[in-house]
């Protein structure tokens, strides 16, 4: 089935820092692919997506780049800031390959931004 | 514009007790609905989903139930909560099958069984 994997948090960075939180996927398709941001107490908000290979999203300064060749989607930006700190998920949504119409999650990765 | 409402914010329940959360959606019509549930250090796990009024799929079996009784209306349930039901448990929509444009979260509920 299909399957998402992210690195392990908490990630901790100065501001102002890069950042670099990884994500692959296991998937018989051709997903679409997403970045998802939970800060605290709250739900979760779309922060990017992709739906084809080499397809970059971007938003808020993050971008993130579909890589079918190495099946990953990970996440960048340039330089953190303290609001970024929150929880990132990587998500992925095959329904053409699998008929499940429901987006597959990773498990999040924490991120943690020090002035 | 389409909004989402989840109920209530927080709830500590005993043991035993039953559990009713509600989601809402507002501005969309048919939309497909949601439950996850994200448990204290890990990632989030699809309990139910509806594709429509009456149509619920379960992806694990569980204490709990779903049911769909309107068009925008998506209800958790259970009869006797456990402990291992804690959790911050998130209801979701989508307007689109593929799931392409992603979802919109409700801001969750946190459920604490004592």
């Amino acid at each position: 089935g299909n399957s998402v994997t992210q690195m392990e948090g908490p990630v901790t960075l100065s501001e102002e820092a890069f950042l670099t939180i990884n994500c692959t996927y296991t998937a018989t398709g051709y997903p679409s692919l997403f970045w998802y941001v939970q800060y605290p107490g709250e739900g979760l908000q779309l922060l990017l997506k992709a739906t084809k290979a080499d397809d970059k999203g971007s938003n808020k300064g993050f971008e993130a780049t579909y890589r079918k060749e190495t099946t990953s989607f990970h996440l960048e930006k340039g330089s953190v800031q303290v609001s970024d700190s929150a929880v990132y998920f990587c998500a992925l949504s095959d329904l053409r390959n699998t008929g499940r119409r429901a987006l597959t999650f990773g498990s999040g990765t924490r991120l943690q931004v020090q002035p | 514009s389409q909004t989402i409402h989840q109920w209530p914010a927080t709830l500590v329940q005993p043991v035993g007790s039953p559990l009713s959360l509600e989601c809402t959606v507002e501005g969309t019509s048919n939309p497909n609905l949601y439950w996850y549930r994200q448990a204290a250090g890990r990632g989030l796990q699809l309990l139910f989903y509806s594709v429509g009024i009456g149509q619920i799929s379960s992806e694990v079996p569980q204490n709990l139930s779903a049911s769909r009784p309107q068009d925008r209306q998506f209800i958790l349930s259970s009869k006797k909560l456990l402990l291992s039901d804690s959790g911050f448990y998130l209801c979701a929509w989508s307007a689109e099958m593929t799931g392409g444009k992603g979802y919109t979260f409700g801001s969750g509920t946190r459920l604490t069984v004592v």
